[in-house]
């Protein structure tokens, strides 16, 4: 089974930051990977999928890059709204798996 | 607007069968290329992917929980259910149910229940 290795397990910003998480394939996936938010107490929220497509109403401020096996997330300009934990996942020949997540906290 | 609710007892015994429904309003179940899954969330742990379903009965499991794992769908009900064999506490979690559309890079869970929080235990 392909294996999703999601880094950092957390980091600290400030509001006003550029914010880079990184998901590593143990193969090759194409660009099927997805980024998601969530919140204490909440579903996870779709950020981007397809590696680099925006959901719907989700704010430019996020961004996606990567193909193959080296994605990235990118938050430019960190919002108080955006402290949350991150999740990849990927979908490859019907088969799914996340990453560990990524918290990001307030520095 | 599309919803999804998941339902089901929140306490299930050790070794007892986890059982739970979604109930999908606002959008169809049969719907081509959009797939129907279940997320699990251990508390205060990461996300992990059970598995997901076609309509037409095709399915994919997790293949670390494939021989305990069953997903069908109640396509006169627009429900779709989760059962899990032979439960331990290492089965406790918050269950999400969720829709998974074909985007043409894979199929990601746009919408998502609320969760619900199962706990194994006597």
């Amino acid at each position: 089974a392909i294996q999703m290795t999601q880094s950092p397990s957390s980091l600290s910003a400030s509001v006003g930051d550029r914010v880079t998480i990184t998901c590593r394939a143990s193969q090759d996936i194409r660009n099927g990977l997805g980024w998601f938010q969530q919140k204490p107490g909440k579903a996870p929220k779709l950020l981007i999928y397809g590696a680099s497509t925006l959901q719907t109403g989700v704010p430019s401020r996020f961004s996606g890059s990567g193909f193959g096996t080296d994605f990235t997330l990118t938050i430019s300009g960190l919002q108080p709204e955006d402290f949350a934990t991150y999740y990849c996942l990927k979908d490859y020949n019907y088969q799914w798996a996340f990453g560990q997540g990524t918290k990001v906290e307030i520095k | 607007q599309v919803q999804l609710q998941e339902s089901g007892p929140g306490l299930v015994e050790p070794s007892e069968t986890l059982s739970l429904t979604c109930t999908v309003s606002g959008a169809s179940i049969t719907t081509i290329h959009h797939y129907w899954g279940w997320i699990r969330q251990p508390p205060g742990r990461g996300l992990e992917w059970i598995g997901t379903m076609y309509y037409s009965g095709t399915t994919y499991y997790n293949s670390s929980l494939t021989s305990r794992v069953t997903i069908s769908a109640d396509t006169s009900k627009n429900q779709f259910s989760l059962k899990l064999t032979s439960v331990t506490a290492a089965d406790t979690a918050v269950y999400y149910c969720a829709r998974l559309p074909y985007s043409g890079a894979g199929s990601f869970p746009d919408y998502w229940g609320q969760g619900s929080l199962v706990t194994v235990s006597s």
